[in-house]
């Protein structure tokens, strides 16, 4: 099995819909991360995760909002999704030295 | 904060040629440093990564990166490139001390011609 997997894999939603992408993880890390791909821009860190009653903002966190619903869960939620969401998005999982950092295999997410 | 700087958005190689990708990063005390490959349409793979000691780090696929504190700089090397490296490269630091988390680079595509 995955270390780290993401459902769903693809997504096709419309502008102004809910959509909720969810990762677990069975590495036992406490550390979770989102992060989101655009071409020329990278990865950019959209929402942190140390334990379950540790959330924090990333860079580009407006419009995006997560829940830690065990160690091994988290998911990204866009209450109403928009256009330039439409991005390659990253569940990534890693322990306290960032020596063991893992990548799900990501989310593709187009919202029309 | 931490930011990563790729300076060169594409490059173009000859099958065997030598490859240096640049890295230059900011971050307020000594880094935690990686290096990753995206194949078109794939995830993310972990080349390499440097945390302390020798400043000179092998990596998987004959890829190495040389730290440079001086220069603030991470640079990837490979001395002969195979059509299968082919890819999309990201230089990332990460932070320390209790707010561990990763800041990439806007990455360097790179394209092996015949």
């Amino acid at each position: 099995d995955a270390d780290v997997t993401q459902t769903p894999r693809n997504r096709i939603t419309k502008t102004g819909k809910r959509i909720m992408l969810e990762c677990s993880q069975t590495k036992g890390h406490d550390r979770m991360y989102w992060y989101r791909q655009d071409p020329g821009l990278g990865l950019r860190l959209i929402y942190y995760s140390f334990d379950v009653k540790d959330i924090n903002k990333g860079e580009i966190s407006d419009g995006y909002s997560v829940s830690r619903q065990a160690q091994a869960k988290f998911s990204l939620s866009l209450e109403s999704a928009i256009p330039n969401q439409t991005a390659l998005y990253f569940c990534a999982t890693s322990d306290s030295s960032l020596d063991s950092t893992y990548f799900g295999p990501g989310t593709r997410l187009l919202v029309l | 904060a931490q930011s990563v700087t790729q300076p060169d958005i594409h490059i173009t190689v000859s099958e065997g040629a030598s490859l240096e990708l640049r890295c230059n990063y900011s971050y307020g005390a000594t880094p935690y440093l990686f290096w990753y490959v995206q194949s078109p349409g794939q995830g993310l793979q972990l080349l390499l990564k440097y945390f302390s000691g020798d400043t000179l780090v092998q990596g998987i696929k004959g890829f190495e990166a040389e730290f440079k504190r001086s220069q603030s700089s991470f640079n990837l090397r490979k001395p002969s490139v195979h059509w299968s490296d082919a890819a999309e490269y990201f230089c990332a630091v990460g932070a320390r001390f209790g707010n561990e988390k990763l800041t990439f680079g806007t990455g360097t595509r790179l394209t092996i011609i015949p």
